[in-house]
């Protein structure tokens, strides 16, 4: 059960094609963030909206593109990826202005970079 | 640099006793966080510490030495469900979320 929901589940794209994740949140939270997530790595933060604001961005390529066009829903446009690419894309929402901030995950995309 | 260190692997049998630690060093400290990550599913928030001392929440206990740069997390009575990995995390004076690389954990009956 989670109030984060994202698609696809799963994604196998060649390394010229194009293609977006969706994430939606039921939580009335004001931030939004992507995280990347590989095999016994931590997790690697990518891009943080708070209010639909992208606030951070952590050197990621420019062949990921954040989209925010409001509080509940976050997309992440692919393009032109590389097999390196290759890894679990997690979402996650929070409510900016509790006590605790604590995240609360959506389920990933699995994504295989060909 | 920043760093959050825990074991990348443990094992222990079903109705045992299990600690997992985390140690970190951050710029700043503003709470630690445990999550649970079922393979192939959304890590699940645990238990959030930001003063010293311990934190239960029924099972799972979550310990915190902000002097020792040191938590653990205790999980009591094992399930056969609990098998996952079990993520640490610290917010640090930029208010950003340092995570450690996980440890999974494998119960045995």
């Amino acid at each position: 059960e989670t109030g984060v929901t994202q698609t696809p589940r799963h994604l196998v794209m060649g390394m010229t094609n194009k293609k977006s994740l969706k994430c939606e949140q039921h939580l009335g939270h004001n931030a939004m963030y992507w995280y990347k997530q590989s095999a016994k790595k931590p997790l690697e933060l990518m891009f943080v909206y708070n209010f639909k604001e992208q606030t951070e961005n952590n050197s990621v390529p420019s062949r990921f593109s954040p989209e925010c066009p409001n509080s509940s829903h976050l997309f992440l446009h692919l393009h032109t990826l590389q097999p390196e690419d290759s890894a679990l894309y997690l979402c996650a929402s929070s409510q900016r202005t509790s006590d605790t901030d604590t995240q609360y995950f959506g389920p990933g995309t699995r994504l295989t970079v060909l | 640099g920043q760093n959050i260190d825990q074991p990348t692997e443990m094992t222990a049998t079903e109705g045992a006793i299990v600690q997992i630690n985390c140690t970190y060093q951050t710029s700043g400290f503003n709470g630690l966080f445990w999550y649970q990550q079922h393979a192939g599913e959304a890590p699940t928030f645990l238990s959030y510490n930001v003063l010293d001392g311990l934190e239960e929440k029924g099972r799972f206990s979550s310990f915190l030495s902000r002097s020792k740069g040191y938590s653990y997390l205790l999980l009591k009575e094992l399930q056969m469900k609990d098998s996952a990995s079990y993520l640490c995390a610290v917010r640090d004076s930029n208010y950003q979320l340092i995570w450690g690389a996980g440890t999974k954990l494998i119960i045995k009956p």
